[in-house]
Formats: structure tokens, C-alpha cells, sequence
């Protein structure tokens, strides 16, 4: 079984230009979540998707967006690029079988954005 | 105060000796995520627990949710147990909040 995908791995963007990134999980994942790691904040929660709605949402400004489609893949999208967005971007999926305790997060490779 | 502390932040170790990463959180959670992170920035899940030991090969992970604590051992560890080891906790179903990380380098 395929693990999760990320594309692009690597992105160099300008200030103010906007961004999407996608991520395609495990066959049969219904959850993606979306995490920032930069070396002053470590790793960050985004947010998280499960059959199209946005679940949870992090401590980010709007211009951080995403979306799910049906076939489970997510896209997020950041708008108006600072600087401070340089980072890797991960997304992981889960079956979600069992929201209450949580399962075991499938991590993709991540994109490296780097905003000039 | 982190929710989710970690010590130590760096480690440097001998081929083969045995190691003890932990971590410490405050919120209230019903289970723990061990995560690896080699250079290139790759994560593995490790474990996820919820409640006493868990064993995979030369690492163990125990947890005490009365303590709010658990630590990740390794046994007889190798240069390629070198990397960045992180807990997590969820928060409100699949939400990780992320400890700070444990940077490890095994020398041969």
C-alpha cells in the first residue's frame, strides 16, 4: 500500500504570492492533518480534515486554508506569503476509526517552502 | 509552560549504551504518540500508547497517565537511532500538540 504523498517536496515563493500544497493519504484514510515545523516553533498543528469538514483548526491566521475532497486528498493553500511561512509542511493520515482516543498518524515526506 | 515538555533537548551517546528520552505533558489526554524524524525531515510513527509498556525491536515506550508521563527507551543503540525524537499528545480527537523534541546522535 502506497504511503502518503506529498507534491510538491520543494517550493520557492516570493512575498506575497500565494501557495497550495497537496497531500494524497493511505487508501482508505479518511483523516488528513496538516502541520507547520519551523526551527523557532517546532511542529504545529494546522488543521485536520475527516470526510470534507474541517474538524480541528490550529492557532494560524486566515490565511492559512485547506480543503478535503471525496476521494480524501487535501490541499492547503496559503495566501499573501511573509516570510515567517518558510517552513516544511507535513501532512499525515489516520483511518480515524476511533476519534475518541486517537490513532496512529501516517506522516508524508513534506514540503519544504521557502518564501524570499 | 509547554504543554508538552521533553528532556533532555540533546543527546549524544556511545554505540551501544542504553537511552532514556522523556516526557512530561499537562493536558488531559488518553493517549501518547512517539514519533521519529531523521534528517530530511521524514517522521515515523513509533508508538502510540495509552497505558503501560509497548515494545518494537530495541525500543520501548512506557506511559503512566496518572503521573502524565512516559519515556521512549532504546537498547543497545546504533548511529541509525540518530535523530530528532518527538512526543505528542492528542487534544480534541486527532490534534497533536508536539513536544519540543529530543535531538540524538549515536557515535560508533
Amino acid at each position: 500500500k502506497a504511503g502518503v504523498t506529498q507534491t510538491p517536496r520543494y517550493l520557492i515563493k516570493t512575498r506575497g504570492q500565494q501557495v497550495t500544497l497537496s497531500c494524497s493519504p493511505i487508501s482508505g484514510h479518511r483523516s488528513v492533518s496538516w502541520y507547520q515545523q519551523t526551527p523557532g516553533q517546532g511542529l504545529q498543528f494546522l488543521f485536520e480534515y475527516f470526510s470534507e469538514t474541517q474538524r480541528n483548526k490550529g492557532n494560524f491566521p486566515g490565511r492559512f486554508s485547506g480543503r478535503q475532497f471525496s476521494n480524501s486528498r487535501s490541499e492547503m493553500n496559503v495566501s499573501t506569503l511573509e516570510l515567517g511561512d518558510s517552513a516544511l509542511y507535513l501532512c499525515a493520515s489516520s483511518l480515524q476509526r476511533n476519534s475518541r482516543v486517537g490513532e496512529t498518524q501516517y506522516f508524508g515526506p513534506g514540503t519544504r517552502l521557502l518564501v524570499l | 509552560k509547554n504543554e508538552v515538555e521533553q528532556s533532555p533537548q540533546n543527546l549524544t551517546a556511545q554505540e551501544g549504551e542504553f537511552i532514556t528520552i522523556n516526557c512530561s505533558y499537562s493536558v488531559g489526554i488518553s493517549a501518547l504518540h512517539w514519533l521519529q524524524q531523521h534528517p530530511g525531515g521524514g517522521i515515523v510513527s513509533l508508538f502510540m500508547l495509552s497505558s503501560g509498556k509497548k515494545k518494537h525491536g530495541r525500543l520501548i515506550a512506557t506511559i503512566n497517565i496518572q503521573e502524565k508521563h512516559s519515556s521512549l527507551h532504546i537498547t543497545a543503540s546504533h548511529p541509525r537511532d540518530s535523530a530528532v525524537y518527538i512526543c505528542a499528545v492528542p487534544y480534541n480527537t486527532d490534534k497533536l500538540i508536539f513536544g519540543t523534541g529530543t535531538r540524538l546522535q549515536v557515535f560508533p
